[in-house]
C-alpha cells in the first residue's frame, strides 16, 4: 500500500546551520515524490519534486532533496537555514497507477536566531 | 487565473446539519483531491477524482460524499456533520502524473 512517513514531528536548527527533514515512502512502481511547505494559516506551497533522473533535486528557496531508492527515502535539505524557513513541511508520494496523492504527517521546522 | 478556489473559507455547523464544500480549478487539471488537516495528523486524503466522471475513496472517506460535477468542479458533502469532522479542509488539483498539485486556501469547518 502507498504510504509516506515523516519520523520527526519537529526539527530544531540554528540559523546558518544545515538542515535535514526526513521522509521515507512506500509505493508500487516508480515513485513520484514531492515536498510542500505550509506557513501559518496558509495553504500548501510546492517546493520541489523527484520524477526521474538525478538523485539530488533542487527546488525553491534554496531547498534541495536527495532521493535514495535503496533506502526508499527522500530527505529535504538546505545548506544554511534561515529563520524565515520556520514552517510545516510535508512529504508526499503520487501513485503512478491510481493517481492517488498521499501526504506524510508533517514536520515542523523551527530555526532559531 | 485564480488556480484552485474553495468556498466558503469559514463555516460553523451544528451537529447533524449538512453542507457542501465547493472547489473549482481553472488550470485544466484532470485530477482533483480533498484532504482534511488536523493537528498531529498531517493531511489525510478523503476522496479523489483522477478524471472527470470518476471518484475514489482515500484514507478517511467515512462521513463524506463527493461529486465531480465537471472537469473544473469537485465538491465535498457532509450529510450529517459530527464534531469529529471539525477540521481544515483543502482541495487540490493535479495535472499530469509528473507534475505538482496546486492547493486552495482551505476551509475551516467547526462542528458544534
Amino acid at each position: 500500500a502507498q504510504s509516506v512517513a515523516q519520523p520527526e514531528d519537529q526539527v530544531n536548527v540554528a540559523e546558518g546551520n544545515p538542515l535535514t527533514v526526513k521522509c521515507t515512502y512506500s509505493v508500487s512502481g516508480n515513485p513520484y515524490l514531492f515536498w510542500y511547505v505550509q506557513y501559518p494559516n496558509r495553504g500548501l506551497q510546492f517546493l520541489l519534486k523527484y520524477i526521474t533522473g538525478d538523485n539530488l533535486v533542487k527546488g525553491s528557496y534554496g531547498f534541495e532533496a536527495e532521493f535514495n531508492k535503496s533506502q526508499t527515502s527522500f530527505h529535504l535539505k538546505k545548506p544554511s537555514a534561515l529563520v524565515s524557513d520556520s514552517a510545516l513541511y510535508f512529504c508526499a508520494v503520487r501513485d503512478p497507477y491510481t493517481d492517488k496523492l498521499i501526504f506524510g504527517t508533517g514536520t515542523r521546522l523551527q530555526v532559531f536566531p | 487565473n485564480a488556480g484552485v478556489t474553495q468556498t466558503p473559507k469559514f463555516q460553523v455547523l451544528k451537529t447533524g446539519q449538512s453542507m457542501t464544500l465547493q472547489c473549482a480549478q481553472d488550470m485544466n487539471h484532470n485530477s482533483m483531491y480533498w484532504y482534511r488537516q488536523d493537528p498531529g495528523m498531517g493531511l489525510r486524503l478523503i476522496y479523489y477524482s483522477a478524471s472527470e466522471g470518476t471518484t475514489d475513496k482515500g484514507e478517511v472517506p467515512n462521513g463524506y460524499n463527493v461529486s465531480r460535477l465537471n472537469k473544473r468542479e469537485f465538491s465535498l458533502r457532509l450529510e450529517s456533520a459530527a464534531p469529529s469532522q471539525t477540521s481544515v479542509y483543502f482541495c487540490a488539483g493535479g495535472g499530469r502524473i509528473n507534475t505538482e498539485a496546486f492547493f486552495g486556501q482551505g476551509t475551516r469547518l467547526t462542528v458544534v
